[in-house]
């Protein structure tokens, strides 16, 4: 069945340095993507998206990679902060459903 | 502007048991999921509606029902609990069926002894 998997289920960065965090999706019919955070205790919080027409898009700080040949995309994350801690979801849709990974806890080192 | 409220925030149930856990959504969308997520499991989809009067089955249906009577409003219903239905449950809702972001909830925290 369809599947969304994140490569690292934890990565430790440096406050100041740049997160790269990692997802790969196996529908190829998939055409719209987003990126959740969730801080312990709360529900996940929309990051960015990205439909499959672009393979780049900018917001404030963070920016999403979208690689269709691979079925891969990432989320980059500038100069890191401690408020950036938490776990971030990746997910898929192609129509009414979302398929959404397993998340990587970002740990923000001081 | 609420956004997506649930409740409760957290409930602990018998086996055997029945209960509904609310949500609700002050934003007029059209499109609202269910889903539970569980430790490694990432969030998993269990039913959605596209509008009022309309609900479909997601990823793990099973052991669950709802219904949409108003756009506001996506109960999900627990007909007879089991260990296994422990979990913590997202209510989501978005302005269209797909290619929306979807806003969430803070959860239900359910504990089924």
């Amino acid at each position: 069945g369809e599947s969304v998997g994140l490569h690292l289920p934890t990565l430790s960065v440096q406050e100041g340095d740049n997160s790269i965090i990692n997802c790969a999706y196996s529908n190829s019919a998939s055409d719209y993507f987003i990126w959740y955070k969730q801080e312990s205790g709360k529900g996940p919080q929309f990051i960015i998206d990205i439909r499959s027409n672009m393979d780049k898009r900018q917001g404030q700080r963070v920016t999403v990679l979208l690689n269709k040949t691979v079925k891969h995309l990432s989320l980059q994350i500038a100069a890191t902060q401690p408020g950036d801690s938490a776990v971030y979801f990746c997910a898929a849709s192609g129509g009414y459903k979302y398929i959404f990974g397993t998340g990587t806890r970002l740990k923000v080192l001081a | 502007n609420a956004g997506v409220t649930q409740t409760p925030k957290f409930q602990v149930l018998k086996t055997g048991q029945s209960m509904t856990l609310q949500c609700a959504q002050d934003m007029n969308h059209e499109y609202m999921s269910w889903y539970r997520q569980d430790p490694g499991m990432g969030l998993r989809l269990i039913h959605y509606s596209v509008g009022a009067g309309i609900t479909d089955q997601g990823e793990v249906p099973n052991g669950y029902n709802v219904s949409r009577s108003t756009t506001e409003d996506f109960p999900l219903r627990l007909l007879s609990a089991a260990p296994s239905q422990t979990s913590v449950y997202f209510c989501a809702s978005s302005y269209e069926a797909g290619g929306q972001p979807q806003h969430f909830g803070d959860g239900t925290r359910l504990s089924i002894l």
